[in-house]
């Protein structure tokens, strides 16, 4: 089975561009989570989508957006960007529903460096 | 507040020796716990888990976590490290009823020939 796929694996913008990052979930799981993580911050929660639906959302401003779409894939999107947006994104999939145990399974990330 | 804290940022132990990576969370229940481990440039890759039942667990490459509800610990060993361990470890928790999984700081093991 194949596992978590993040596209673009590396990127680099300038500041004022915004950015679209993919993530196409493990075969038959339909929750997609996504994670900033920085030296500084760790690793920080941004959002959770859910049939399409986002479910939870981190302490991000509206610059950070997302989607999923109905196969589950999903995109996250980050406008007007700013050079601490420099990051490593990671999307992560679960099963979600009545099997739900809360394991993550983790893509290898979409390197961001905004200059 | 749920949190997990992980006491260390940085452990060095030499080949061979045994490693112990701390792990306290604080949560309203016993949540789902975890350990992950990320090599550079990675993403994370899943160690162990634990639900319920058997508080000793196992995970792959050779490590266990022992769960204790007293201390809301769960902390990470493993009797005999290797060279190829070097990387970070993280922590997590999530919510029996959520998917808001929260990570610790993390804590990046060295491991000296």
């Amino acid at each position: 089975k194949a596992g978590v796929t993040q596209t673009p694996r590396y990127l680099i913008k300038t500041r004022g561009q915004q950015v679209t990052l993919s993530c196409s979930p493990i075969s038959g799981h339909r929750s997609v989570s996504w994670y900033q993580q920085t030296p500084g911050q760790g690793l920080q929660f941004l959002f959770e989508y859910f049939s399409e639906t986002q479910r939870n959302k981190g302490n991000f401003p509206g610059r950070f957006s997302g989607r999923q779409f109905s196969n589950s894939r999903s995109e996250m999107n980050v406008s007007t960007l700013e050079l601490g947006d420099s990051a490593l994104y990671l999307c992560a999939s679960s099963l979600a529903g009545d099997s739900n145990t809360g394991e993550l399974f983790f893509g290898e990330g979409s390197r961001l460096t905004v200059l | 507040a749920q949190s997990v804290t992980q006491p260390d940022i940085h452990i060095t132990v030499s080949e061979g020796a045994s490693l112990e990576l701390r792990c306290n969370y604080s949560y309203g229940a016993t949540p789902y716990l975890f350990w992950y481990v990320q090599s550079p440039g990675q993403g994370l890759q899943l160690l162990l888990k634990y639900f319920s039942g058997d508080t000793l667990v196992q995970g792959i490459k050779g490590f266990e976590a022992e769960f204790k509800r007293s201390q809301s610990s769960f902390n990470l060993r493993k009797p005999s490290v290797h060279w190829s361990d070097a990387a970070e470890y993280f922590c997590a928790v999530v919510g029996r009823n959520n998917n808001d999984m929260r990570f610790g700081a993390g804590t990046r093991l060295t491991v000296k020939p």
